[in-house]
């Protein structure tokens, strides 16, 4: 019953792959978010949608592409592997208020060899 | 630019004691800070939060205190216990923005 799961815990895989992560939140939330863990452990906005829409998009390579199918879900999907995208990948939601808190999932370890 | 700043990345206090996690930030626009606290291999989970039109919030062993003009809050903790260590993040936004900057995060520990 966790709120807010994300698949796979782990991902390992070779420069110029095309992958995906998955993350489904059952608190209700109108509000999806990704988070990418960089190596100096800052956690940095990547995309928001609110029911299902797009609303914030920071400057990521266009090799990044969210998809909402519905409001409970938000996967990220990334194209073209680079070293650079080895991180620790956290899918988050919220609800109603700009001020609500987020509650996080247990992150994805992405290494990219 | 980090908009956010934990300056101190680890600190260590004994049981009972009291610790104080401190934050900078420099984007005036900021007017709702958050703490959060994270275990190894979990997300981040939400400790407490506090509005610029406070100066102060409290919930339990956990108060969080704001300093507007000098652009600073803290954390304290008091009795420290050991289940307390942890990482701890400094969280920022501002209303309308619907994402929180984040600080690099304090590492705790809470000495038996």
């Amino acid at each position: 019953d966790t709120a807010v799961s994300q698949t796979p815990k782990y991902l390992v895989t070779q420069m110029g792959n095309d992958k995906s992560i998955k993350c489904e939140q059952n608190l209700g939330h109108d509000t999806m978010y990704w988070y990418k863990q960089d190596s100096k452990k800052f956690l940095k906005i990547m995309f928001s949608y609110n029911n299902k829409e797009l609303i914030i998009n920071e400057t990521v390579p266009n090799r990044f592409s969210p998809k909402s199918p519905d409001k409970a879900h938000l996967n990220l999907h990334i194209n073209s592997l680079e070293l650079g995208d080895s991180a620790v990948y956290f899918c988050a939601s919220s609800q109603g208020a700009n001020n609500s808190p987020l509650h996080f999932g247990n992150g994805t370890r992405l290494t990219v060899t | 630019d980090q908009q956010v700043k934990q300056n101190s990345p680890s600190l260590s206090v004994q049981e009972g004691r009291i610790s104080i996690l401190n934050c900078d930030y420099t984007n005036s626009m900021f007017d709702y800070f958050l703490w959060y606290k994270k275990y190894p291999a979990e997300g981040p989970t939400f400790l407490i939060s506090i509005s610029s039109i406070k100066d102060k919030n409290e919930d339990g062993r956990f108060t969080v205190f704001l300093n507007k003009s000098a652009k600073h809050l803290s954390l304290h903790i008091v009795p420290s216990q050991p289940g307390d260590s942890a990482v701890y993040f400094c969280a920022a936004t501002d209303t309308g923005r619907r994402a929180l900057t984040f600080g690099s995060g304090t590492r705790l520990q809470v000495q038996p």
